[in-house]
């Protein structure tokens, strides 16, 4: 597609579901960065695959939350037992170079709201 | 600790009244900083790359300057469409590939 696509857009969980977040990211990018955004913040970075490899995971919050990205190009962000405080908007972008840019692309995110 | 604070968290315009938001930036080794603009529930968009102090961007009604410490991003005769969110970011070269994000600065320009 022409953009980086997220879902599901909308997503409710009740608290201590598991949930998945899927990513398509702009064919043939090579980098692709999940990241976490509260109402009224900024994104906060959660982590960073470089095709296939996950290069950089130090935002993850706890290790109730796991990406992966096997195959270089869709991505999955699997948060387990979910907790009230999951609440937000979960952003995916890509960009066509490597993980040092600030260029990205962004998909319109998953919100997920935890009851 | 590296951080980002944008000023004010919200500016309102009238159409043509021209301004600037602010971007303070406390980071060990600038590596980049970055603009973005986000519409309500859309994701970033990408705006401008500022590398260097003195460094200077510009896009249509907006353009992008870098300080030491801050950057700013001028809007010259704002119309209602510039209406968004505007997130500063930087990166450093210390902290891998992580952007570091400000909260936004909301802008409302009305006709």
């Amino acid at each position: 597609g022409a953009g980086v696509s997220q879902s599901p857009r909308y997503k409710v969980a009740k608290r201590g579901q598991d949930v998945a977040l899927r990513c398509d990211p702009i064919s043939g990018h090579v980098s692709l960065f999940w990241y976490q955004q509260a109402l009224g913040q900024g994104p906060e970075f959660l982590t960073y695959f470089q095709n296939e490899a996950q290069l950089d995971k130090s935002g993850l919050p706890s290790d109730r939350f796991f990406a992966e990205r096997p195959e270089g190009s869709v991505s999955t962000l699997k948060i387990q037992r979910t907790q009230q405080e999951d609440s937000a908007v979960y952003l995916c972008a890509s960009s066509q170079v490597g993980g040092n840019t600030g260029e990205l692309f962004f998909g319109e995110g998953s919100r997920l709201t935890v009851l | 600790e590296d951080q980002v604070t944008q000023s004010p968290e919200a500016l309102r315009l009238q159409e043509g009244e021209s301004s600037s938001l602010n971007c303070s930036y406390t980071v060990s080794g600038l590596r980049g900083l970055f603009w973005y603009r986000q519409d309500p529930g859309k994701g970033p968009e990408f705006l401008f790359t500022l590398y260097s102090a003195g460094e200077e961007k510009e896009k249509e009604r907006l353009k992008a300057t870098l300080t030491k410490k801050e950057s700013f991003l001028h809007i010259t005769a704002p119309k209602p469409e510039d209406s968004a969110t505007y997130l500063c970011a930087v990166q450093a070269y210390q902290a891998g590939t992580a952007l570091i994000f400000g909260k936004g600065t909301t802008l409302s320009v009305s006709s």
